[in-house]
């Protein structure tokens, strides 16, 4: 069973940064992966993408410069680093697992951004 | 950036009866489309991806059709746990894009 725990959330002032991490477990090839947010009230939004080794990355607009997807397929764990987050960044950010359509999801983890 | 523009924003439906979600795109996404379903608190659902292919252990009464710019999702017949928030999502392009959702009450 695909399991997907989201770690890392937490209240952060703006301007700061905070590093997400998704552990990942029951499956063993290195599938692409997703962050997607849902900022309170609001609906899914599409952060960013990483493939299977890595070495292509993808981010929205709204975060591009800001934030860093990255993995460790050793340690089965996707990574966000969020910097100079701003009070829109405030949400809950999940991962998920596939390319193109998301097969599973995490619970998600809160971030919020505020002084 | 594709836009994905969900309709109704809110469907109130009696149990056992058909409900009827939509999805357009502003610009063709072929068959590269997917719905979700999203409870509060939980993690979201794929239900279907492709346009019309079931995810794995999902019910026989959640179909999808469509393709191009519109695109449906029924569910034939609603069942209490059917109420949630459902979003339709677009691959085809970068950013990949989410609908504003539709939110299935239980008359």
């Amino acid at each position: 069973e695909v399991q997907l725990l989201e770690s890392g959330g937490g209240l952060v002032q703006p301007g700061g940064s905070l590093r997400l991490s998704c552990a990942a477990s029951g499956f063993t090839r290195s599938y692409a992966m997703t962050w997607v947010r849902q900022a309170p009230g609001k609906g899914l939004e599409w952060v960013s993408t990483i493939n299977g080794n890595g070495d292509s990355t993808y981010y929205a607009d709204s975060v591009k410069g800001r934030f860093t997807i990255s993995r460790d397929n050793s340690k089965n764990t996707l990574y966000l680093q969020m910097n100079s987050l701003r009070a829109e960044d405030t949400a809950v950010y999940f991962c998920a697992k596939d390319w193109g359509w998301f097969g599973s999801w995490g619970q998600g983890t809160l971030v919020t951004v505020s002084s | 950036e594709i836009v994905m523009t969900q309709s109704p924003a809110t469907l109130s439906v009696s149990p056992g009866e058909r409900a009827t979600l939509s999805c357009r795109a502003s610009q063709s996404v072929r068959s590269y489309s997917a719905w979700y379903q999203h409870k509060p608190g939980q993690a979201p659902r794929l239900l279907i991806y492709d346009a019309s292919t079931r995810a794995s252990g999902i019910p026989a009464r959640f179909s999808g059709s469509g393709s191009g710019t519109e695109f449906t999702l029924i569910i034939s017949s609603l069942q209490s746990e059917d109420s949630a928030v459902y979003y339709c999502q677009q691959y085809k392009n970068w950013p990949w894009t989410f609908g504003q959702g539709t939110k299935v009450e239980i008359k």
